[in-house]
C-alpha cells in the first residue's frame, strides 16, 4: 500500500496559463475526490468519481475546471487560463467506496502558485 | 449537513493528555462523527469515529455524550507529533453525501 500520490508536488505558474495535476488513488480503491483548500481554511470539496463515472461537481468548480478519470484508476485536474485566485492547495483522497462513510485517504497535495 | 463548532486552538504540554470538544447540537440520529487531522504540510488523515458508543483505536479515544449533541477526541499522552489541525465532521450514514465536509478546525499546539 503505496497511499496516495500526486504530482506535481509544487505549481508556480503565470496567469492565464493552464495547469494539469495528476493523482494515483490507493489501487483498487473505486472512489476519489479532488478538494481545495487556501491558507488558514479546512479542505473544500470539488469533485467525485466513482470509477471512471464523475458523480458530483461543487459549483467551486468553474468552466475552467475539468476533472477526468479516463479509466477508472488515476485522475486528473486540469486549470484552464489559471487566475490568482486559484493559488491554493489541491487535494486527492481516494475511499474503498463500500459505505457512505468510509475513511477517506489523502495525498500529500500539490501546491499551485499563480502569479 | 449538520453543523459543528470547535475551538480555533488549543494548546497543551507534551505527554499530557488532550480533551479536543466539538458541539454538534443539530446532528440527525444517522449522523456519525468523524475526526481527521491534518499535520503541517500534509493532507488530512483519518483519526477516529464513533455513532452513539465510545471508540478506542491507537491513535485516540471518541467519547460521545449521551444525547450526541457534542463529543471530545482523547489524545492520551499528546507528542510533538500530535501538533495538527483537529476537524470534526458530521456524515449521514444512510443518506450522506460523499463529500467531507470541513470546517477550520482546532489547531492544536504541543508544548515541549
Amino acid at each position: 500500500d503505496t497511499g496516495v500520490s500526486q504530482d506535481p508536488r509544487h505549481k508556480i505558474t503565470k496567469r492565464g496559463q493552464n495547469v494539469t495535476f495528476r493523482c494515483d488513488p490507493i489501487s483498487e480503491h473505486n472512489r476519489l475526490y479532488w478538494y481545495r483548500q487556501t491558507l488558514g481554511q479546512g479542505p473544500e470539496f470539488l469533485t467525485y468519481f466513482q470509477n471512471e463515472a464523475q458523480l458530483e461537481k461543487s459549483r467551486l468548480l468553474s468552466d475552467r475546471f475539468s476533472a477526468e478519470r479516463p479509466k477508472g484508476s488515476f485522475s486528473t485536474l486540469e486549470i484552464q487560463r489559471t487566475e490568482q485566485g486559484d493559488s491554493a492547495m489541491y487535494l486527492c483522497a481516494s475511499s474503498r467506496g463500500l459505505r457512505n462513510t468510509d475513511t477517506q485517504y489523502f495525498g500529500p497535495g500539490t501546491r499551485l502558485t499563480v502569479l | 449537513d449538520a453543523k459543528t463548532t470547535q475551538p480555533n486552538s488549543m494548546e497543551s504540554n507534551e505527554e499530557e493528555p488532550v480533551h479536543l470538544p466539538c458541539n454538534h447540537s443539530t446532528i440527525s440520529g444517522t449522523d456519525y462523527i468523524h475526526w481527521y487531522r491534518q499535520l503541517p504540510s500534509q493532507g488530512p488523515e483519518y483519526v477516529i469515529h464513533g455513532l452513539t458508543s465510545n471508540v478506542n483505536n491507537r491513535m485516540a479515544s471518541l467519547a460521545i455524550a449521551e444525547d450526541r449533541k457534542s463529543s471530545t477526541l482523547i489524545l492520551h499522552r499528546a507528542t510533538l507529533r500530535d501538533a495538527a489541525v483537529y476537524y470534526c465532521i458530521l456524515r449521514d450514514g444512510d443518506f450522506g453525501n460523499e463529500k467531507l465536509t470541513f470546517g477550520t478546525g482546532t489547531r492544536l499546539t504541543i508544548i515541549p
